[in-house]
C-alpha cells in the first residue's frame, strides 16, 4: 500500500526560529510532493511543489526533496505565530493524478 | 489565479434527506475534481475522483448510490449527499486540477461542513 508519513507533532518553535517538517512516501515511482496548509476549521491551501531532487525555496519556504531517501522535508525560515496550522505532505500518484497525504504536523509558533 | 469555490460552505438538514454540494473551478478549466472527506483530528479522505463527462470512480468503500456525483462541465461538479445520516456529517472538500502545466496540482475548494441531525 502506497503511503506517505509524517510525524503529528505537535512541533513547537519559537517565532522566528526555523521549523522543519519531514515526511517519507513508500512509492518510488511518486514523481511530484506537494505541501498543504491547513488552518483549523479550513481546507488546505497549497504552499510548494516540488518535482526534483533538491530545494526549492519560495520566500520563507523551502522544499526539500531526496528521491533515493524517498524524503520530502519544508523548512519555514523566520517563523510567524500565523504559520501555526497543520502542514500536510503529499505525493502524485501514477497518471491517476490522485495525491496521497499524509496525515499531517502540527506546528505551533509560540510568540 | 486557480481559484476553487463551493456551495454551501455551510448546511444543516434533517436525517434522511439529500444535500447537494457544488464545486466550481473559477479561472480554470478542471479536467478532474476530486472529492475528499475529513472527520475532525483526521487527515482528508479521498472519497472519488470525477472526470468530465464520464463517470466517477469511487475509493474503496465509499457508496457511489449514496454519495452520487456529476462532473457536467470542465467547471463544475457536484456532490449529491442521499438519504443523509447523523454520521454522514463531515467537513465535504473538493479540488480541482487543471489541464496546463503541473496537471498534478490540486487547487482545493473552501469546503462544505455538513451536519445531519
Amino acid at each position: 500500500q502506497k503511503e506517505v508519513e509524517q510525524n503529528s507533532g505537535p512541533l513547537s518553535v519559537p517565532e522566528g526560529a526555523i521549523a522543519s517538517l519531514n515526511c517519507t512516501y513508500s512509492d518510488r515511482g511518486s514523481q511530484s510532493f506537494f505541501w498543504y496548509r491547513q488552518y483549523s476549521g479550513k481546507s488546505p491551501e497549497l504552499i510548494m511543489s516540488i518535482y526534483s531532487n533538491g530545494d526549492k525555496e519560495d520566500g520563507r519556504f523551502t522544499a526539500q526533496l531526496n528521491k533515493a531517501s524517498q524524503y520530502v522535508s519544508l523548512l519555514i525560515r523566520d517563523s510567524q505565530p500565523s504559520d501555526s496550522a497543520t502542514y500536510l505532505c503529499a505525493a502524485a500518484m501514477d497518471s491517476s493524478y490522485k495525491l496521497i497525504f499524509g496525515s499531517g504536523t502540527s506546528l505551533l509558533v509560540r510568540p | 489565479g486557480a481559484v476553487v469555490s463551493q456551495h454551501p460552505s455551510r448546511v444543516i438538514c434533517k436525517s434522511g434527506t439529500s444535500v447537494k454540494i457544488e464545486c466550481r473551478s473559477l479561472d480554470f478549466q478542471a479536467t478532474t475534481m476530486f472529492w475528499y472527506r475529513q472527520f475532525p483530528k483526521q487527515s482528508l479522505m479521498l472519497m472519488a475522483t470525477s472526470n468530465e463527462g464520464s463517470k466517477a470512480t469511487y475509493e474503496q468503500g465509499v457508496e457511489k448510490d449514496k454519495f452520487l456525483i456529476n462532473h457536467a462541465s470542465l467547471t463544475l461538479s457536484t456532490l449529491t449527499v442521499t438519504s443523509a445520516h447523523p454520521e454522514d456529517s463531515s467537513f465535504y472538500i473538493c479540488s480541482a486540477r487543471s489541464s496546463g502545466e503541473h496537471q498534478e496540482t490540486q487547487y482545493f475548494g473552501p469546503g462544505t461542513r455538513l451536519l445531519v441531525l
